[in-house]
């Protein structure tokens, strides 16, 4: 069956531009998590949906980021006004809602704010 | 922060085991042990897990000590392939909404 999938696969912009990053997670997964990563750097924490709770945003850096999942499957994640230190790689990952919640990550969105 | 620490490099020969330390010394009773990898320009990938048996499946091994505050991740046969950096996280497990948290990881070089 199919993976976790992200689009756009690159994505360059202009400082002060909003993107949009999109995320098919595996069919049935419950569970959807945002992190990105710098270069060199760990994954760190963006935002958890899972179901149809509200999501814990507790890892989002500033208010120009915002997420949302539709009917409980694809997720956007929203950067607005980019800065050039939102550079970086956004990775999704899903899981079932298992005891064990193992997570599949996604290939990840590159993204270059110039 | 991320509640283990593991070496940040190591090199292996290709063909031998490859034995990946991490210590998590904090762990609590219900936390499981999970690795992920992580091989250049991809996203992570789920290896293995535990909770304080030694586990296997046709990726790797996981032995984690009596009193749980350690474990190894073993490849018994490194390839090339196998070249990545190499992520130990301690977690809940049950819906608990709990996110991963990556540290730095162990940079494992498999060489020819």
């Amino acid at each position: 069956g199919a993976g976790v999938s992200q689009s756009p696969s690159n994505k360059v912009t202009e400082k002060g531009k909003d993107v949009e990053l999109r995320c098919d997670p595996i069919s049935g997964h419950t569970a959807l998590y945002w992190y990105r990563q710098s270069l060199g750097q760990g994954l760190e924490f963006l935002i958890y949906f899972q179901g149809n709770s509200a999501p814990d945003k507790s890892g989002l850096p500033s208010d120009r980021f915002s997420a949302e999942r539709t009917g409980g499957s694809v997720s956007t994640l929203t950067i607005q006004r980019t800065q050039q230190e939102d550079s970086a790689v956004y990775l999704c990952a899903s899981s079932l809602t298992t005891e064990q919640e193992t997570q599949y990550f996604g290939p990840g969105t590159r993204l270059l704010v110039l | 922060d991320a509640k283990t620490t593991q070496p940040p490099s190591m090199d292996c020969a290709e063909g031998r085991a490859a034995n990946l330390p991490c210590n998590h010394s904090t762990i609590s009773g219900n936390e499981y042990v999970y690795w992920y990898r992580q091989i250049h320009s991809q996203g992570p990938q789920y290896i293995i897990h535990g909770l304080k048996n030694n586990e296997t499946n046709e990726m790797a091994s996981l032995i984690i000590t009596e009193d749980r505050k350690s474990s190894t991740l073993i490849l018994p046969h490194a390839t090339l392939r196998d070249t990545a950096v190499y992520y130990c996280i301690v977690r809940l497990g049950g819906n608990y909404g709990q996110n991963f948290v990556f540290g730095p990881g162990t940079r494992l070089s498999v060489l020819p």
